[in-house]
């Protein structure tokens, strides 16, 4: 079925670095959101996009608007309260979401 | 920020026992979703509706869930028969509609069932 493949699956960081994700999907999907999971288990919606890219103030994501298949998410100068575990989740010809394995990112002071 | 609501946060049961879990969805957001996140962090599709209706629904929800979302009601999403293997969080999403739409997330239920 349907797949989607997130990486790295974790990542260490110091304050101030910049870092990226990916995600790549086995088939066309039709939109893409990145969520960040805290400790708790509440997950933050971080974007949605459904073709090209959006930016919130460090974050920035793109989402291939040609094929449809991977989908990035980009951190500027990380910062403490950017660590947690983000996921990727694809929309599938089912209206379901196919998600990521996730990226554990830990920030460094 | 996502006005899903979903109670309780955190649920303990014993094994064989019922375990019922609710959600509000946002204002306005006919389609709910359930999805099950196990402890390696993998996330399960249960079941969604639009309205008081099932649109699609896993194997497994069919036979060990009992899942509705009544009109002017909170949706629930309750276990028969609790397993310990039904160890999770349990996380409600509500949106607009069917399909290219952003789906927003409640904070969630843990179960641990003992």
């Amino acid at each position: 079925g349907d797949q989607v493949e997130q990486s790295p699956s974790a990542l260490s960081l110091h304050e101030g670095t910049d870092s990226a994700l990916r995600c790549n999907f086995t088939t066309t999907m039709r939109s893409v959101q990145w969520f960040r999971q805290n400790s708790r288990g509440s997950l933050i919606s971080l974007f949605y996009l459904a073709s090209g890219t959006k930016e919130n103030g460090r974050l920035k994501s793109a989402f291939d608007s040609k094929e449809r298949r991977y989908s990035t998410l980009h951190i500027r100068d990380a910062q403490l309260e950017d660590s947690g575990t983000y996921f990727c989740a694809a929309e599938g010809s089912n209206y379901q979401l196919i998600w990521g394995s996730g990226t554990k990112l830990i920030i460094k002071p | 920020n996502s006005k899903v609501i979903q109670t309780p946060r955190y649920l303990v049961k014993g094994q064989g026992q019922k375990a019922k879990m609710r959600c509000i969805p946002e204002k306005g957001h006919p389609v709910v979703f359930w999805y099950q996140q196990n402890k390696n962090n993998e996330f399960k599709f249960l079941i969604n509706f639009q309205n008081q209706e099932v649109l699609q629904q896993i194997d497994m929800t069919e036979k060990r869930f009992s899942a509705e979302c009544p009109s002017n009601s909170p949706c629930s999403l309750e276990i028969q028969s609790s397993e310990a293997g039904d160890s999770a969080l349990y996380l409600c999403a509500s949106s607009p509609g069917q399909g290219n739409t952003e789906v927003f997330f409640g904070k969630g239920t843990r179960l641990t069932v003992v």
